[in-house]
């Protein structure tokens, strides 16, 4: 595998689910990040982590649980979503923070609905 | 507020040029990036700038004025595969990106 991979691709949940997206980088990168995509909306950063230390957190309900046991694996745990949660979410990689030239590398995205 | 504003959607012919603006407002600035997404797949950097002039890279250029808070993206001699979202996003001064909505761009034979 190389880059960034994602799984599953697809993904139905109900409202009352538990489920877990997956995201692994093969780049070694120090930095990782979740975005959700909406359609014709800007992408939001929901999560950073540099070095499996969670760095940012921008005002994400609680229903979204991130996790990061090493830099080269992050999780978002899903529970009781919303209908509006329906989206795709992307994970991203970088080699670190705090360096503007750095670019992310992306994932090809889970896309979520809740039912 | 931080704010990142592009068109919608643009259409141009194969073989021609196109030029997708980008407008931003950004606390600090670190710089501009564009990203190119198609349908279905994941976003992949096409350009960094953080000083104003061009940077052409093949048929892909990218031009930004910090003065006016403004930078363009130009494809030339354009192909088909080119359809795509173009995606434009500036980096505050805590080094995070505020993205745009994205510019679809459709090719038409």
């Amino acid at each position: 595998e190389t880059g960034v991979t994602q799984t599953p691709r697809h993904l139905v949940m109900g409202m009352t689910n538990k489920k877990s997206l997956k995201c692994e980088q093969h780049l070694g990168h120090n930095a990782m990040y979740w975005y959700k995509q909406s359609a014709k909306k800007p992408l939001e950063l929901m999560f950073v982590y540099s070095l499996e230390e969670r760095v940012e957190n921008n005002s994400v309900p609680s229903r979204f649980s991130p996790e990061c046991p090493n830099s080269s694996h992050l999780f978002l745990h899903l529970h009781t979503l919303q209908p509006e949660d329906s989206a795709l979410y992307l994970c991203a990689s970088s080699q670190d923070l705090g360096l503007p030239s750095y670019e992310q590398y992306f994932g090809p995205g889970t896309r979520l609905t809740v039912t | 507020g931080q704010n990142i504003d592009q068109p919608t959607e643009m259409t141009a012919t194969e073989g021609a040029i196109v030029q997708i603006n980008c407008t931003y407002q950004t606390s600090g600035f670190n710089g501009l990036f564009w990203y190119q997404q198609h349908a279905g797949e994941a976003p992949t950097f096409l350009s960094y700038n953080v000083l104003d002039g061009l940077e052409e890279k093949g048929r892909f250029s990218s031009f930004l004025s910090r003065s006016k808070g403004y930078s363009y993206l130009l494809l030339k001699e354009l192909q088909m595969k080119d359809s795509a979202s173009y995606l434009c996003a500036g980096m505050d001064s805590n080094y995070q990106l505020i993205w745009g909505a994205g510019t679809k761009l459709i090719i038409k034979p």
